[in-house]
């Protein structure tokens, strides 16, 4: 039982330098999140996805780009690193049937440094 | 949506009870309170949720009074495995993309 997977887990990228982070969910959830964390701080919200081709912006989206061709796989893509995008990015997903509660499902996260 | 507060950190020994209280004055009538543990370098997992009263769990219990302005989580006899940021967030049930995780609190147990 895989929940949300991410790929890759540690990658270290140059400034201007463009990459995609990839997730992945087998439990047929509708709803699906991209988050940072940065050092000592919470989670914040950056691109969500309520359903296969529809993507909507959370807190944090500037720079940031997503896509979900396929209701399982929610991408995440970075077209010109800069240095503030270091980060812990964290993928998560849930069904939005009410009597779910609140549950969010997370990935392990992945490690980007930009130097 | 609701704004919610509680401490940056606690320290507590194994084998003591350990309450985490959440303020969340403005919570709205069909907002839940759910909580949520993580380790360093994992993603957060849910722990529990409830609506009003008491609800219990394999893991913890969750305390919330009459007025729901606030809750408590409740860990029972932590040991160094619970060392943990926990989060406390309000919403709708149903609307997981509307929490938002602030900082938590540090839970430390200490031998």
């Amino acid at each position: 039982n895989a929940g949300v997977t991410q790929t890759p887990k540690f990658r270290v990228l140059k400034t201007g330098q463009s990459m995609t982070l990839l997730c992945a969910q087998d439990m047929n959830h509708e709803y699906m999140y991209w988050y940072r964390q940065d050092p000592g701080m919470g989670l914040r919200l950056i691109h969500y996805s309520v359903g296969e081709g529809t993507t909507a912006k959370g807190e944090v989206p500037d720079g940031y780009n997503v896509s979900r061709l396929k209701k399982q796989n929610f991408l995440l893509g970075l077209e010109s690193a800069a240095p503030s995008q270091t980060s812990v990015y964290f993928c998560a997903s849930s069904s939005e049937a009410s009597r779910s509660g609140n549950t969010i499902y997370f990935g392990e996260g992945s490690w980007l440094t930009v130097v | 949506l609701a704004k919610t507060t509680q401490p940056i950190s606690m320290d507590s020994y194994e084998g003591q009870e350990v309450n985490i209280t959440c303020s969340h004055n403005n919570i709205a009538t069909n907002d839940y309170i759910t909580w949520y543990q993580q380790f360093p370098s994992q993603g957060p997992r849910f722990i529990i949720q409830g609506y009003k009263t008491k609800v219990t769990n394999e893991v913890a219990s969750l305390f919330i009074p009459a007025d729901r302005k606030s809750s408590t989580l409740s860990l029972p006899r932590v040991s160094l495995s619970d060392t943990a940021v926990y989060y406390c967030l309000v919403g709708p049930s149903g609307s997981a993309r509307q929490l938002t995780f602030g900082s938590g609190t540090q839970l430390t147990v200490l031998p």
